[in-house]
């Protein structure tokens, strides 16, 4: 069946680092988002990437954040400069055209010391 | 005025019986209600969704049951079972689910022989 990948599992990195998060969405998907949950937290909105531009991004997703689908395949989520408050579990999902249903990937466990 | 508010956080159930999980939102503009069910270690599962045009909707064990000038959802598991133990979001969207999920805050479910 086929699934949403992400890389790493788990990134510890320190404060002011710059990050990126790689994210295969399911190959035939054209809309492609990335959530972030804080632990014991709701899962929150980032963004949503569709036709090569972000087609929405939430207060949350401010000029450190950014996506890209560089080859065609890979969708990934870059923080220039991460804060302690970035540390939390980043989800990528993706959907096809006409179908509602978001497929989400295991998560990135993102801990910022 | 986007938020889904959940309850409750947490949710102990004997096997066999029914777990009750609740939903309310606030802009009558969302249309589309889904619930995900998450594991440790995992990504957000769809479950089942419902549109405000049923009040209704079952998928075997799992019911969803809207009630639109409440403005509330919730889902019904009926003869609960252990594998039933995970953490349950209730989530709303706008036209359609084409849009972004805005997630309510989870509910811890446990399941006990």
């Amino acid at each position: 069946e086929p699934e949403v990948t992400q890389t790493p599992s788990h990134q510890v990195t320190q404060m002011g680092q710059e990050v990126i998060l790689r994210c295969v969405p399911i190959s035939n998907h054209l809309y492609f988002y990335w959530y972030r949950q804080i632990l014991g937290q709701k899962v929150e909105f980032l963004v949503s990437f569709y036709n090569n531009e972000i087609s929405e991004k939430s207060e949350i997703f401010d000029d450190q954040f950014s996506v890209e689908r560089p080859d065609g395949s890979n969708f990934t989520l870059k923080i220039r400069s991460t804060k302690l408050e970035d540390s939390a579990m980043y989800f990528c999902a993706s959907r096809v055209r006409g179908n509602t249903e978001a497929f989400f990937g295991q998560g990135t466990r993102l801990t910022v010391v | 005025q986007q938020q889904v508010k959940q309850s409750p956080q947490s949710l102990i159930v004997q096997k066999g019986g029914i777990s009750i999980i609740n939903c309310a939102y606030e802009n009558t503009a969302f249309d589309y209600f889904p619930w995900y069910q998450q594991f440790p270690g995992k990504g957000p599962a769809l479950l089942i969704a419902i549109r405000p045009d049923v009040s209704e909707k079952k998928e075997g064990r799992f019911t969803i049951s809207f009630n639109k000038s409440a403005k509330q959802f919730s889902l019904h598991i009926m003869d609960s079972q252990p594998g039933d133990s995970a953490t349950y979001f209730c989530a709303a969207a706008f036209n359609f689910g084409n849009e972004k999920l805005t997630f309510g805050t989870g509910t811890r479910l446990t399941i006990i022989p």
